[in-house]
């Protein structure tokens, strides 16, 4: 299987700590993207890094790239309730039009 | 905004029967993909497109078809369902072919097979 793997599988935090979830993943890759589900639902598009870039910010959101260790950490700062979700990361195979995720992190944060 | 929009929201079949999982999109993309969904494996592609009258396999294409004869309409044709396809199903889209653009996903279809 060409699937990556998310760690932890499952995190537990307060509200106003920070969260950070890993990506690990296989082949080469033009680029790595992230994912948030909520239950029950399509999955929405958060934050997208180039694999030439090695840091990205968006909001509360900052993802690293380290290309030699394939993977990758999305960091979501001061969280709330409401991030509350799944989180994916998803690779675009070099040579392929294919997106492959990762098995996910499912969050949980306590109000 | 439509978006990605997929029928039926849920679905139960019986070993053996056949049925279609319908995918529309309204924003003119020219990718569009089907993924099921299974409790710890994450998300696993089952077949693309690349636009009209092209489509290729994913990672687990057996026991589906597609075909992408306008570039609106991206059905997912099960054969002879089996209990293995069990599953929440949801269909992406995205505009180009080229890297770097983002997946819009349906809400998805749950489908068991008794």
């Amino acid at each position: 299987s060409q699937q990556g793997e998310e760690d932890p599988q499952a995190l537990s935090i307060q509200e106003g700590e920070n969260a950070t979830m890993n990506c690990s993943y296989k082949t080469s890759i033009n680029n790595l993207q992230w994912y948030r589900q909520n239950s029950g639902r399509g999955l929405v598009h958060l934050i997208l890094i180039r694999s030439n870039e090695r840091e990205k910010h968006s909001g509360r959101l900052r993802v690293t790239l380290d290309t030699s260790k394939k993977s990758s950490s999305l960091l979501i700062t001061a969280s709330r309730a409401a991030d509350t979700a799944s989180y994916f990361c998803a690779t675009g195979t070099s040579g392929t039009y294919k997106y492959i995720f990762g098995t996910g992190t499912r969050l949980k944060v306590l109000a | 905004n439509a978006g990605v929009t997929q029928t039926p929201k849920f679905q139960v079949l019986k070993t053996g029967q056949s049925m279609t999982l319908q995918c529309a999109q309204d924003m003119n993309h020219e990718y569009m993909s089907w993924y099921r969904q299974d409790p710890g494996m994450g998300l696993r592609l089952i077949h693309y497109s690349v636009g009209a009258g092209i489509t290729d396999q994913g990672e687990v294409p057996n026991g589906y078809n597609v075909s992408r004869s306008t570039t609106e309409d991206f059905p997912l044709r099960l054969l002879s369902a089996a209990p293995s396809q069990t599953s929440v199903y949801f269909c992406a889209s995205r505009t180009g072919t080229e890297w770097g653009e983002k997946l819009f996903f349906g809400s998805g279809t749950q489908l068991s097979v008794l």
